[in-house]
């Protein structure tokens, strides 16, 4: 089974900065998705950005980029110029793309990023 | 506009009683799952559909029973036999690969 592993509990950082959200993921396959969701105080879970595992470009949606580190397992997102409106729990999550993706997503325990004004 | 429906926001249960909570997708999607939220875990999947009239357990089925008749609908029955109920629950569905696209979620409260 996959597993996917977010190491900080929580991020801090102030306004206008950048910050990096670190995510690991465990797994034999070599055709996979990854994903980072946004959870705001909401607690709707809003889709940030998706990288599949065939393409080597790291992909970007506006201010938000990852590197993706696939030898290493490795899925971070970076936040540039970071506004008060990206305070949220952020959630690393993996899915197969073949068979063993029928059963949804895997996500990490979630990173609670604070944004300093 | 085209989304996942969950409803209601918040329930409230008794001791030993059942409860259901609704999810409705007109996104047209042939996946549907349910997540259990609690705080520092995570999502835990509690049940998934490929298909109407067929659904297959996640990690956490213990003491929860769905149904998938219609393609748009996927309900989530909570039964006396979860001794924990108290959670957030989510609704998502998705095309067979890809993302997943979720419901506003549901609160559930053990009163």
């Amino acid at each position: 089974a996959q597993t996917v592993t977010q190491s900080q509990p929580e991020m801090s950082v102030q306004e206008a900065e950048t910050v990096t959200l670190s995510c690991t993921y465990d797994t034999s396959e070599s055709d996979y998705y990854l994903f980072w969701y946004k959870q705001p105080p909401s607690r709707q879970m809003i889709l940030v950005i998706r990288q599949e595992a065939y393409k080597q470009q790291n992909a970007t949606e506006n201010r938000f980029s990852v590197n993706f580190q696939k030898a290493a397992k490795s899925f971070s997102l970076k936040i540039s110029d970071s506004q008060l409106g990206d305070a949220a729990m952020y959630f690393c999550a993996y899915r197969s793309a073949g068979g063993g993706g029928a059963d949804g997503l895997t996500f990490g325990k979630g990173t609670h990023l604070i944004i300093q004004p | 506009d085209g989304g996942i429906t969950q409803s209601p926001k918040y329930l409230f249960r008794k001791e030993g009683q059942n409860v259901t909570l609704s999810c409705e997708q007109n996104l047209n999607h042939d996946a549907m799952y349910w997540y259990r939220q609690d705080p520092g875990q995570g999502l835990r999947l509690i049940y998934y559909s490929q298909i109407v009239n067929d659904f297959q357990k996640g990690d956490i089925a213990e003491g929860y029973s769905v149904s998938r008749e219609k393609k748009e609908s996927f309900p989530l029955t909570v039964t006396s036999a979860q001794k924990n109920p108290t959670a957030f629950y989510l609704c998502a569905s998705s095309i067979a690969v890809g993302e997943a696209f979720f419901g506003q979620g549901t609160r559930l409260t053990v009163v």
